[in-house]
């Protein structure tokens, strides 16, 4: 069974500019979540996508969207990137959208960003 | 308002010996979930241990045991027996069930295992 994996693992962009970051669900997973992880901090919520529609939101600018394919994985993409952007995005996904001791998120590696 | 606190940036453990990684949670909803998740420097996060609101004992998962005290809205990860490959972030997060959908995680803990 694969895990989650995500492209690219590392990437610089510059203000302004847009990034599209991807993610393979781990096999049997319908259910992908994203999190940004700024240096030194917890990982927050960005959204969750479910049979291909968003299934729920963090305190995130519409800039920050994302989509979801018939195969379950997903994209996350970022428009008119800031300097705060540069993060660690973990992809993470789950049997369901519901998280349980049953249910967990399973998460890739993550992507590292830096937007100078 | 922060609904998961750790207030142990780092801590130190001997090889062998146990160690206890605090968290404590905010929330009104009486139905929640709480996770443990480790993060070593390549990145992913591991799951390692949850425990239900209404689980009625603490849990347990091989090395690892979560001291949950209701009243206090306490979870403790408690990992007996530290090993060297136990030096990771630990991350403390929780799941209301208003929005079962996502994790609110706390800022973590560095754990560094000494030999």
């Amino acid at each position: 069974e694969t895990g989650v994996t995500q492209s690219p693992t590392h990437l610089i962009k510059t203000r302004g500019q847009q990034v599209t970051l991807r993610c393979s669900s781990q096999s049997g997973h319908n259910t992908v979540s994203w999190y940004q992880q700024a240096l030194g901090q917890g990982p927050q919520f960005i959204f969750q996508y479910y049979r291909e529609e968003e299934n729920g939101r963090g305190n995130f600018p519409p800039r920050f969207s994302g989509l979801q394919f018939p195969n379950y994985s997903s994209e996350l993409n970022v428009n008119a990137l800031e300097l705060d952007d540069s993060a660690l995005y973990l992809c993470a996904s789950s049997l369901t959208p519901g998280l349980s001791g049953a249910n967990v998120l399973t998460f890739g590696a993550g992507s590292r960003l830096t937007v100078l | 308002a922060q609904k998961i606190t750790q207030t142990q940036p780092g801590m130190f453990v001997q090889e062998k010996e146990a160690v206890t990684l605090d968290c404590t949670y905010d929330t009104s909803d009486p139905s929640y979930g709480l996770f443990w998740y480790k993060q070593p420097s390549s990145g992913e996060m591991i799951f390692l241990i949850y425990q239900g609101s209404y689980d009625q004992q603490n849990a347990t998962e091989g090395r690892y045991s979560l001291n949950f005290q209701k009243a206090r809205k306490s979870a403790n990860l408690v990992i007996s027996a530290s090993q060297l490959g136990d030096s990771a972030m630990y991350f403390c997060a929780m799941r209301e069930d208003t929005g079962r959908r996502a994790l609110t995680f706390g800022s973590g803990t560095r754990l560094q295992v000494q030999p």
